[in-house]
């Protein structure tokens, strides 16, 4: 069973625009967690968020954790090339022995 | 530089030939963590480990075995590989405990023929 859904899968779209990204859950974290994962390497951390309600920005990237600590979003703003790649969420729970990852969105952003 | 290392990066090889894929990481990280990734099916956790002699399975742990006698190293053992297993693996490490943001290694990239 898949505990962590984002949507949507793929995305493509030009330089400029700007994009949402979404991950649910019906459980509930203590963490979530944001990755980048370009072809050839590994996922690599973006962000950590805590606390419900909580919002971190990362240059022209937003992201949230949900009030509810079940869900979160990823917003770009004037998407790039250089942004292109799979981004994946991976909820945390305290002491748990592992995170769990969502499916990943793939993204494309063209000239 | 911190950083996870894997090695090979990319192995072709055939069904029930054993190999290993050694994982080493350079920032004293207690927890280490064996992942393969499939197209639709994401990230899903192969073994686990909290620390030196302490392992235990992840979601998929079948055909494959680890050992975690060094905290640096984490190698990941496919005694009699089949097509199956043919996929991309990744290695990552964390401190305490698994749910903390991992640190990835760059990938294995396995051909089971």
């Amino acid at each position: 069973t898949q505990l962590l859904e984002q949507s949507p899968q793929f995305l493509s779209i030009q330089e400029g625009e700007n994009l949402t990204v979404y991950c649910n859950s019906s459980s509930v974290f203590s963490s979530l967690q944001w990755y980048r994962q370009e072809p050839g390497e590994g996922p690599v951390l973006l962000v950590t968020v805590v606390t419900g309600g909580e919002v971190k920005k990362l240059k022209r990237l937003t992201f949230q954790f949900g009030d509810a600590r079940k869900d979160s979003s990823l917003h770009i703003t004037a998407a790039q090339p250089g942004d292109t790649g799979l981004y994946l969420c991976a909820g945390g729970k305290g002491t748990a022995s592992k995170l769990t990852f969502g499916t990943g969105t793939r993204l494309q952003v063209t000239l | 530089e911190a950083q996870v290392t894997q090695n090979p990066r990319y192995l072709i090889t055939v069904t029930g030939k054993k190999l290993t894929v050694t994982c080493s990481q350079n920032m004293n990280h207690e927890y280490m963590s064996w992942y393969r990734q499939d197209p639709g099916l994401g990230l899903r956790q192969i073994y686990y480990s909290m620390n030196v002699e302490v392992t235990d399975k992840g979601d998929v742990p079948e055909g494959y075995k680890v050992s975690r006698k060094e905290k640096r190293n984490f190698p990941l053992i496919l005694e009699s590989p089949s097509p199956n297993q043919t996929s991309l693996y990744f290695c990552a490490s964390s401190w305490g405990q698994g749910g903390q943001p991992q640190h990835f290694g760059d990938g294995t990239r396995l051909s089971i023929l």
